[in-house]
Order: structure tokens, then C-alpha cells, then sequence
């Protein structure tokens, strides 16, 4: 079966820095795709970043790219120019047929 | 294009009675997605439809809980005889998925929040 793992509860940034967050997951795929979505507190989730595994070149949506390691299972986020309103929950997903989500990372955006 | 809409958002219930949440998807979408997100934890997956077949099952989805598609359009999702662990955040998804069976980005809904007393 399919995991997602992200080993960091919760991380904090300096606004106008950039800040990395992990994700590990496990699957015999070699066909998949990996989202970042974000949830704000008490709103809804948001798509952050999307990567088909079959592309070799890291995704980017303006300030927020991935490092995408297929050997090594690994998917970060990587935040660019933190801003306040980047400060959420952040989930990795792992997508087949239906989403793996790992238990988050919670973000705090400090001025 | 007006996103997925979940109805109601809010739902307070006494342990032992029914409850249904609807979901609306985005109109093109053929793909529908239920998940239940505890306080702190990621969403689980609990089902899904394509068009109006439902496709899969999560082991989370009691017989208290069921789900339908009727029309390939909204979805509304039931509990029975709600227990105290059922409260959580119901989110509804949806997606287009291809021909091929590509699955495509999921769209969320802002979800419903069941407190069971």
C-alpha cells in the first residue's frame, strides 16, 4: 500500500525568507502524481503544486517549487519570499486513484 | 465555473441520529471524491464515483455510512445511527478524469463539520 510521510509537524519562516518542507512516500508505481495542497486555518484546501512522476523536471508555480527525487521517494516544497498569507497547513498527497495524504506540516509565517 | 459546494457546513447532531451532507462538484467534473479529516490529520479517503457508478470503498465506511451519485451530478453522503467518532470534517473532491483513466488535480470543497454530542 501507498504511504505518504511528512516528518515535520510544524515549521516556522521569517517573512521575505524561504523555507523547505518535507515529504517522503512509499509505493512499487512507477506511474503517479504528487500534489502539495494547502488549507488554511478553517478554509478550505487549495492546490499548492502538482508533479507527474514521469517528469524529470521539478514543477513551479511562481514562488513555490519542488524537489522532486523519484529514486529516493522524496517530494519537498520549497517556499520562496515567505509571505504572511503563506502561514496554513500543508499537506503532501500522493495521488493514484484517490489521494494519500500525509498528516501536514503546519507553517507559522513570523514578520 | 463556481467550485465545489458543500451543503450545509455546519451540522450539530445527538448521537444516534441521521445525518446526510450534499456535495455539488464542478459541473464538468466526472470524478467525485469523499474524505473525513480529523482534528490535526490529513484527509482519508472514504469513496468515490465516476459518473454516477461508485468505484471504491474505503474500510473507514461503516454500514452506518453510504453514498450516492444518482444523476452523475451531486452526491450526498448519509450516516446512520452517528456515533461520537463520526464527528470530523466531510470534504467533498472532484475531478475530470480521462478516457484513459489519467486521474487529474482534485478540487476541494470547503466541507461540512459534523459535531456529534
Amino acid at each position: 500500500a501507498q504511504t505518504v510521510t511528512q516528518s515535520q509537524p510544524e515549521m516556522s519562516v521569517q517573512e521575505a525568507e524561504t523555507v523547505t518542507l518535507s515529504c517522503t512516500y512509499d509505493t512499487s508505481e512507477s506511474d503517479y502524481y504528487l500534489f502539495w495542497y494547502k488549507q488554511p486555518p478553517s478554509r478550505q484546501m487549495i492546490l499548492v503544486i502538482r508533479q507527474e512522476a514521469y517528469k524529470q523536471q521539478n514543477a513551479t508555480e511562481n514562488r513555490f517549487s519542488v524537489n522532486f527525487q523519484k529514486a529516493a521517494k522524496s517530494f519537498s516544497l520549497k517556499i520562496s519570499d515567505s509571505q504572511l498569507g503563506d502561514a496554513a497547513m500543508y499537506f503532501c498527497a500522493y495521488n493514484t486513484d484517490k489521494l494519500i495524504f500525509g498528516t501536514g506540516t503546519r507553517l507559522q509565517v513570523f514578520p | 465555473d463556481t467550485g465545489v459546494s458543500q451543503d450545509p457546513r455546519h451540522k450539530i447532531t445527538k448521537r444516534g441520529q441521521n445525518v446526510t451532507f450534499r456535495c455539488d462538484p464542478i459541473s464538468e467534473h466526472n470524478r467525485l471524491y469523499w474524505y473525513r479529516q480529523t482534528l490535526g490529520q490529513g484527509p482519508e479517503f472514504l469513496t468515490y464515483f465516476q459518473n454516477e457508478a461508485q468505484l471504491e470503498k474505503s474500510r473507514l465506511l461503516s454500514d452506518r455510512f453510504s453514498a450516492e451519485r444518482p444523476k452523475g451530478s451531486f452526491s450526498t453522503l448519509e450516516i446512520q445511527r452517528t456515533e461520537q467518532g463520526d464527528s470530523a470534517m466531510y470534504l467533498c473532491a472532484s475531478s475530470l478524469t480521462s478516457l484513459a483513466g489519467v486521474p487529474d488535480t482534485q478540487y476541494f470543497g470547503p466541507g461540512t463539520r459534523l459535531t456529534v454530542l
